[in-house]
């Protein structure tokens, strides 16, 4: 398997505009995270789903901040407006529900977002 | 709600040598997972090992074994015969019933030749 997949890899945007993180989890997962990574606050969860459903999202920072999964394959992070205050490392990771493998997340690569 | 302290922001080794990386956490639930994540330079976040608070044995991983002390709510790590390419941040993350991982800030590990 590629494991979880995210797009882009560096992103740069001004002020203001819109950004869209993308995340392909492992083919089969049924529990797809996003976390935000920043040197003062650390690893932060912002959002999970599970079957595409969106479970808890008590850590999106604020409305100009949402997350889709429109199918099993895929989910967006989309921050509109962007800020500066919005420059971190965004992680997508995914898991599967089963006895052997369960609660192992599996992380992508990270999209490092800097916002000028 | 969890949380997760741990208190060596950094720390250094020699090649071969034995390092241990301390974690302590607070949790309500009765039944839950704890891991240790290593984040290398890459920035990649790769599992190193996984314990079920239920089992009583610490979980080995080659290198890697965890001291897992329940009561207290210690979560340590071992790494034995360090190698070059141990040098990451080591990040200590308990979970609950609810899938959500909860990460510690993060020890700086540097193994030095």
């Amino acid at each position: 398997d590629a494991g979880v997949i995210q797009s882009p890899r560096h992103e740069v945007t001004e002020m203001g505009q819109e950004v869209t993180l993308r995340c392909k989890p492992i083919s089969g997962h049924d529990y797809l995270f996003w976390y935000r990574q920043t040197m003062m606050r650390g690893l932060e969860l912002l959002i999970y789903f599970n079957n595409n459903v969106p479970i808890d999202d008590s850590g999106m920072p604020e409305d100009r901040f949402s997350a889709k999964m429109p199918n099993a394959s895929f989910s967006t992070l989309k921050i509109q407006p962007s800020e500066p205050r919005d420059s971190a490392v965004y992680f997508c990771a995914s898991s599967l529900a089963h006895f052997e493998t369960k609660n192992i997340q599996y992380f992508g690569a990270g999209t490092r977002l800097s916002v000028l | 709600a969890q949380t997760v302290t741990q208190s060596q922001p950094e720390m250094s080794v020699q090649e071969a040598e034995t390092v241990t990386l301390s974690c302590t956490y607070d949790t309500s639930e009765s039944n839950y997972y704890l891991f240790w994540y290593k984040q290398p330079p890459s920035r990649q976040m790769i599992l190193v090992i996984r314990q079920e608070a239920y089992k009583q044995q610490n979980a080995t991983e080659n290198r890697f074994s965890v001291n897992f002390q329940k009561a207290a709510k210690s979560f340590s790590l071992k790494i034995s015969d360090s190698q070059l390419g141990d040098t990451a941040m080591y990040f200590c993350a308990p979970q609950g019933g609810s899938e959500k991982l909860v990460f510690g800030k993060g020890t700086k590990l540097t193994v030095n030749p």
